[in-house]
């Protein structure tokens, strides 16, 4: 069985200022672990995914997760947020050979001037 | 590529209507999954199929619901009565041939209105 956990449901920063969004899985294998993102009005779209590899991961628009197994968990960080990554973040598993992920209920992300 | 295509992108009915709401998949992918995403529930997955067989639909919520895809370039969700419980953003998604690390690439959404 594979689940997402995602803190918080909003948050928010000024721009200019670190995003941090967290996420917590639970897989009984090694995860496949993704990030998307949802803009107003639009389908959700890849930011980045951990497949094995690199631990870090880099993503489009400056974002970046880290995969840490001891923590079972894959943050989403950029150093400096701008008005236009105000969005809806998901994060997702996959795992066990099942291609179907889970996806957590999502986190607003609201960005102030 | 033109991405996932859906239509419509907005409906409104009453209840009791039909509903049907449309998809387009990326050619070339084997996998096509419905979804719907309310405040109260967030991203549902309805149904998925592979190579045009359904293969889990133990998220669709009632019998009112169905989905078909007659070949591997459209694909159906019908909703048979509607209720205005049934008010939410429809998205489908395709993704190529299975791999547990291959991402999903979601339509615009259909927002429906069930008055």
């Amino acid at each position: 069985a594979q689940s997402v956990t995602q803190l918080g449901s909003h948050v928010s920063v000024s721009e200019g200022a670190l995003v941090l969004l967290r996420c917590n899985y639970s897989s009984s294998v090694p995860p496949y672990l993704f990030w998307y993102v949802q803009y107003p009005n639009q389908g959700l779209q890849l930011l980045l995914k951990y497949t094995s590899a690199a631990t870090l991961v880099k993503g489009i628009n400056g974002f970046e997760a880290e995969f840490k197994k001891s923590e079972t968990s894959f943050h989403l960080t950029k150093p400096s947020a701008h008005m236009s990554d105000a969005a809806e973040y998901f994060c997702a598993v996959s795992s066990g050979g099942s291609y179907i992920p889970t996806f957590g209920r999502g986190t607003s992300l609201i960005v102030h001037p | 590529d033109a991405g996932v295509i859906q239509s419509p992108r907005h409906e409104v009915t009453e209840m009791g209507q039909e509903v049907t709401l449309r998809c387009k998949p990326i050619s070339g992918h084997d996998y096509l999954f419905w979804y719907r995403q309310t405040m109260m529930r967030g991203l549902e997955l309805l149904i998925y199929f592979n190579n045009n067989v359904p293969i889990d639909d133990s998220g669709m919520p009632e019998d009112r619901f169905s989905a078909k895809m007659p070949n591997a370039s459209f694909s159906t969700l019908k909703i048979q009565p509607s209720e205005p419980r049934d008010s939410a953003v429809y998205f489908c998604a395709s993704s190529p041939r299975g791999s547990p690390y291959n991402e999903q690439f979601f339509g615009p959404g259909t927002r429906l209105t069930v008055l």
